[in-house]
């Protein structure tokens, strides 16, 4: 069984601050895809990011960057300087690496960037 | 990578009646699944659509009331029947495509269906 925890339900952050969202996750795979993805409020699902299992390296794009540590089971995002436009709900996302089976979402995290 | 497009984007629909959303993506893909997304909530699979068979449906989600077909490699409709105002939500399409060992996950933008 796989399960997504996003604990932060809402989180307000004034323009330019840092903001960090977490994700921990429970799976039996070995090996395994983790996805963000972002809904602003007209409703899209929008990619942003997605990390191998066995590929722990973090990553930055532009001001978003992911850390992900496999030993507490955590891929957590980061955005820096947070923009009105950051304003959405952030999903994180868990699918085994083989097979073609359905993603586990998170419960999301609405982030609210105040100008 | 893959391109899906769904119709309609959004709908508003009377309660009893029914609505069939289409889902075709711009390349074969192995797999496609159809998620509801109601109010304020996260995203559930409702089943796995497969070509050429019936539909797989997760627990709680029964054929009668959503229907599904899968008639080639690149295009799936869910319908959902009988409609109720319990039944307003975003529904998403996904694809699954990839050779073996590697897969991408796809949505598409979503169907906002409200019902009255």
């Amino acid at each position: 069984a796989q399960k997504v925890t996003q604990a932060q339900t809402e989180i307000s952050v004034v323009e330019k601050e840092d903001v960090t969202l977490d994700c921990v996750y429970e799976t039996r795979d070995t090996t395994y895809y983790l996805f963000w993805y972002k809904q602003p409020p007209s409703g899209e699902l929008v990619f942003l990011i997605r990390r191998n299992s066995f590929d722990e390296q973090n990553e930055i794009s532009g001001r978003y960057s992911w850390n992900f540590q496999k030993s507490t089971s955590s891929f957590n995002f980061t955005i820096t300087a947070s923009q009105v436009v950051d304003s959405a709900v952030y999903f994180c996302a868990l699918t085994p690496y083989r097979g073609y089976q359905k993603v586990t979402f998170g419960t999301g995290t609405k982030l609210q960037v105040i100008p | 990578s893959a391109v899906i497009s769904q119709k309609p984007s959004r709908d508003i629909c009377q309660r009893g009646t029914s609505l069939t959303i289409q889902c075709q993506v711009d390349s074969q893909v192995t797999m496609m699944f159809w998620y509801r997304q109601q109010p304020g909530q996260s995203l559930t699979l409702i089943a796995t659509a497969n070509q050429g068979s019936e539909a797989t449906y997760e627990s709680g989600f029964v054929i009668d009331k959503f229907p599904i077909s899968r008639p080639n490699l690149t295009f799936s409709t869910l319908t959902v029947s009988n409609m109720s105002p319990e039944d307003s939500s975003i529904y998403l399409c996904s694809a699954r495509t990839g050779g073996k060992g590697h897969t991408e996950a796809f949505f598409g933008q979503g169907t906002r269906l409200t019902v009255v």
